[in-house]
């Protein structure tokens, strides 16, 4: 167990509907970075947030965005999902500053109909 | 931009035997970190070893080590007396000192057979 939790572990959406996502990181992290995996991919960096700034991103396009929040918890938000959105969305959290070694959540797994 | 190439798709090995996973990395900076990350069914991505890349030591965990060659480019992991539990999706990672990200490569997903 890491600490980092992530909801819904599920959800199903239809094409051109809004989905948001959510992580709580682990405690003493100020960093949390959010990922994309395909079915049999690798996970693919989408950004990532360190203390409520965006400060990384990833090729992704801008109706995926997301927030973090004072508590260092996040958001990825996605906009005008398409069927290639199906995936699984991971967070990890981390100490951005001194480290750089992060923690994973279980994802949530998105299917897009 | 750093890549990362892991070249087998999948692999198997007998309980109790050795393994080897290979990784190749591209990356022009100095300041760079590797991993091994698992991710059973469960979907949890789990970290089993670490290595930082101005060490020359090579990082083991357990039963888990690696053979981190800085020159070719090759960082591969090395699974002794493998057990059951170790099946999984393994996933090579590289770390950018400079832009703090973390690029994955495709992955290998290894069978542990009774």
């Amino acid at each position: 167990e890491t600490g980092v939790t992530q909801s819904p572990t599920h959800l199903i959406k239809t094409r051109g509907q809004q989905v948001t996502l959510r992580c709580s990181s682990q405690s003493g992290h100020n960093t949390v970075s959010w990922y994309q995996q395909a079915l049999g991919q690798g996970p693919q960096f989408i950004f990532q947030y360190y203390r409520e700034e965006e400060n990384g991103r990833g090729n992704f396009p801008p109706r995926f965005s997301g927030l973090q929040f004072p508590n260092y918890s996040s958001e990825l938000n996605v906009n005008a999902l398409e069927l290639d959105d199906s995936a699984l969305y991971l967070c990890a959290s981390w100490e951005g500053t001194r480290t750089d070694t992060q923690y994973f959540g279980p994802g949530t797994r998105l299917t897009v109909l | 931009a750093q890549t990362v190439t892991q070249s087998q798709p999948e692999m198997s090995v007998q309980e109790a035997e050795t393994v080897t996973l290979s990784c190749t990395y591209d990356t022009s900076e100095n300041n760079y970190y590797l991993f091994w990350y698992k991710q059973p069914p469960s979907r949890q991505m789990i970290l089993v070893i670490r290595q930082e890349a101005y060490k020359q030591q090579n990082a083991t965990e357990n039963r888990f080590s690696v053979n981190f060659q800085k020159a070719a480019k090759s960082f591969s992991l090395k699974i002794s007396d493998s057990q059951l539990g170790d099946t999984a999706m393994y996933f090579c990672a590289s770390f950018s000192g400079s832009a703090r990200q973390l690029t994955f490569g495709s992955g290998t997903q290894l069978t542990v057979l009774p």
